[in-house]
């Protein structure tokens, strides 16, 4: 059992849709990340979150410390939104990875 | 570029040769993460220095894998006697002691073992 689970795998969305991608993790941590990686494999951190809830543009990030899970939105999606976000978590000094949601946001 | 960099981007070798992979973090940075990530997978920790001490090693990282980061700035990768199953990327991170910053992440080396 992986200590991140992501869902949806892939997602696909018309251009405008609101799009939410969830991350539910088993072990306890001091953060979660969400990563952005494009199909070069470049990685960029979007959020780091420890409580609450984070917002950059049009992406809003939040977390349930207690139910163990996050979500990130998307909002008025955009063709230049399509990549793989991944959802990080920090336990100790170590960072478990989720699989990855491959979104794509058709014109 | 303040960037974290990494060479090469692409490698490809044959079985059984070495590689070594370079990460040059943000400069004020002191935590270096290398990662190794599959084909459809997320990313999976191998190992992390704090300056130049290497603090965590993943059970991935066979005996095949040395890392070093020998003045606390940039640091490389080695793998010896490649095996198909190391084709993946490689990726390396940086962050300043985990002080409420953010992680910056290096666009990768691609390793291709043929």
């Amino acid at each position: 059992k992986n200590e991140v689970e992501q869902s949806p795998q892939n997602l696909t969305a018309q251009e405008g849709e609101f799009i939410t991608i969830n991350c539910s993790y088993s072990v306890g941590i001091s953060a979660l990340h969400w990563l952005q990686q494009h199909p070069g494999g470049g990685i960029v951190s979007l959020f780091m979150l420890s409580s609450g809830k984070k917002k950059h543009g049009r992406l809003i990030a939040t977390i349930n410390i207690q139910e163990k899970h996050s979500s990130l939105h998307i909002t008025a999606s955009h063709p230049r939104d399509s990549a793989v976000y991944i959802c990080a978590v920090k336990a100790g000094n170590q960072f478990y990875f989720g699989t990855g949601t491959s979104l794509t946001v058709i014109p | 570029d303040t960037g974290v960099s990494q060479n090469p981007r692409h490698k490809i070798t044959k079985r059984g040769q070495n590689v070594t992979f370079r990460c040059d973090p943000i400069s004020e940075h002191n935590r270096l993460y290398w990662y190794r990530q599959t084909l459809g997978q997320g990313p999976e920790f191998l190992t992390y220095f704090q300056n130049e001490a290497q603090l965590e090693k993943s059970r991935l990282l066979s005996d095949r894998f040395s890392a070093e980061r020998p003045k606390g700035s940039f640091s490389t990768l080695e793998i010896q006697r490649t095996e198909q199953g190391d084709s993946a990327m490689y990726l390396c991170a940086s962050s300043l002691w985990d002080r409420g910053g953010g992680y910056t992440f290096g666009s990768g080396t691609r390793l291709t073992v043929v």
